[in-house]
């Protein structure tokens, strides 16, 4: 079992619409991180957190770490939303240097 | 120009070459990590370092070396490329521990 695991792997939404990614995780973390990567390849760290929530434009990040999960919501989706997102943690152990990273969901939005 | 920056963006090599990719950082970061990215593995670290003559070993690191002589330079070697080491990598800084990755472009490296 993979120490983060996303879901769901692919996700279609229609312009608009309110999208949710979820990322459950096994291990002990001092920071829990949202990227995301374009079309092109390109990787840009969207939230690092580690307790309660944080909002950025139609981006939010929350966190339950008692529950050891955390969600991205888009608000309002767009086509330009449409990429990868990562979930990645920074692991105790190794005084949070380390990220240990989900293997991503694919979002499309559709027009 | 400012940020981070991987050189070459594309590499085609045979089997038993040694390479070398660079990343360079303008910010005097002191967190530097190489990654590769494969289909069904998503993002697996190779090495990182934490300041100019300290690294260390990730997830992945048989078959690369890293040197770590100035800050803003980190070049990651693989010593004689196999075909397994094909892949995409991702170089990433961050000014702190935990803190914010920054990532380069990647290198997509093809070995032949």
């Amino acid at each position: 079992k993979n120490e983060v695991e996303q879901s769901p792997q692919n996700l279609t939404a229609q312009e608009g619409e309110f999208i949710t990614i979820n990322c459950s995780y096994s291990v002990g973390i001092s920071a829990l991180h949202w990227l995301q990567q374009h079309p092109g390849g390109g990787i840009v760290s969207l939230f690092m957190l580690s307790s309660g929530k944080k909002k950025h434009g139609r981006l939010i990040a929350t966190i339950n770490i008692q529950e050891k999960h955390s969600s991205l919501h888009i608000t309002a989706s767009h086509p330009r939303d449409s990429a990868v997102y990562i979930c990645a943690v920074s692991r105790w152990e190794t005084s949070g240097s380390r990220l240990t990273f989900g293997e991503g969901t694919q979002l499309t939005v559709n027009p | 120009d400012a940020g981070i920056t991987q050189s070459p963006r594309y590499k085609i090599t045979e089997t038993g070459r040694q390479v070398t990719l660079m990343c360079h950082q303008t910010w005097s970061h002191s967190y530097m990590f190489w990654y590769r990215q494969d289909l069904g593995h998503g993002l697996r670290l190779i090495y990182y370092s934490a300041a100019a003559d300290i690294t260390d070993k990730g997830e992945v690191p048989d078959g690369y070396v890293v040197s770590r002589s100035k800050t803003e330079n980190f070049p990651l070697t693989l010593e004689s490329a196999t075909r397994s080491q094909t892949s995409v990598y991702f170089c990433a800084s961050s000014e702190r521990s935990p803190g914010i990755q920054y990532f380069g472009a990647g290198t997509r490296l093809s070995v032949l």
